[in-house]
C-alpha cells in the first residue's frame, strides 16, 4: 500500500528566504507526482506535475524534482513571500485512478 | 472559463439528516472523484466515476453514495452524517491516469 510522508508537519520562515518542502513515498511505481496549494477552507490548487519519467519541473518561483528510485520529491520555493502562505500537499498516482496525498507541510511566511 | 465548481460551499447538517453535496464540470472529462479530507489530514478517495463506471473504495463507509447523472454532474450523498462525516469534501475531474486531476474548491460540512 502507498504511503506519503511529508516533513516537516509546518515550517515557519522570513520573508525572501528560500525553502525546501519535501515528500517522500513508499512504492517507487508511481505514474506521476504532484504537489498541491490549499488555502485554508479551499480546495486544491494544482502547482506541479512530474511525470515518472521527469526529473524536475519548474514554475515561476517554484521547482519540484523527483527521484523516483528512493521514493522521494522537494518542492523548492525561491524568495518566498506572505503570499506563499498555505499548506503544501503532495500526491502520487499509481495509475489507479487514485492519488496518495501526504498530510501536508503548512506553511507560514512572516513579513 | 473551464472549472469543476461545487455547491454549497458551507452546509451544516444535523446529525442522521441526508445530505447532497454537488459537483459540476465544465471540462467534458471522463473521470469524477470525491475525496473526504479532516482536518489536518491527507484527503482520502471515497469513490470514483469512469464515464458511467462506480468505482467504490474499498473502506468508504456504505452511508455514503454516489450519483452521476451526466458527464458534467455528480452528487455525494450521506445517508445518514455522523459527527465524524464533519469534514471538507473535494471532488476533482481528470481524463485518466496520468494527466492533472483538477479540484473544485471543496465543500466543508459541518454535522452538529
Amino acid at each position: 500500500k502507498q504511503e506519503v510522508t511529508q516533513i516537516p508537519a509546518a515550517l515557519s520562515v522570513p520573508e525572501g528566504e528560500n525553502l525546501v518542502l519535501n515528500c517522500s513515498f513508499t512504492d517507487s511505481a508511481i505514474y506521476n507526482l504532484q504537489w498541491f496549494r490549499q488555502d485554508p477552507g479551499k480546495g486544491l490548487t494544482s502547482l506541479l506535475l512530474i511525470q515518472s519519467s521527469q526529473r524536475e519541473q519548474t514554475s515561476g518561483r517554484l521547482n519540484a524534482s523527483l527521484d523516483k528510485s528512493s521514493g522521494r520529491s522537494t518542492l523548492y520555493i525561491a524568495a518566498s513571500q506572505p503570499g506563499d502562505s498555505a499548506t503544501y500537499l503532495c500526491a502520487v498516482n499509481t495509475g489507479s485512478y487514485q492519488l496518495t496525498f501526504g498530510k501536508g507541510t503548512k506553511l507560514s511566511v512572516i513579513p | 472559463d473551464a472549472m469543476v465548481i461545487q455547491n454549497p460551499r458551507y452546509q451544516v447538517t444535523q446529525f442522521g439528516k441526508p445530505v447532497t453535496l454537488s459537483c459540476s464540470q465544465t471540462l467534458n472529462h471522463n473521470v469524477m472523484y470525491w475525496y473526504q479530507q479532516k482536518s489536518s489530514q491527507a484527503p482520502k478517495l471515497l469513490f470514483h466515476y469512469y464515464d458511467k463506471d462506480f468505482n467504490n473504495e474499498a473502506d468508504t463507509p456504505d452511508n455514503f453514495q454516489s450519483r452521476r447523472p451526466n458527464t458534467s454532474f455528480c452528487f455525494l450523498d450521506i445517508r445518514s452524517p455522523g459527527l465524524g462525516d464533519t469534514a471538507m469534501y473535494l471532488c476533482a475531474t481528470s481524463f485518466s491516469p496520468g494527466p492533472k486531476a483538477l479540484f473544485g474548491q471543496g465543500t466543508r460540512l459541518t454535522v452538529v
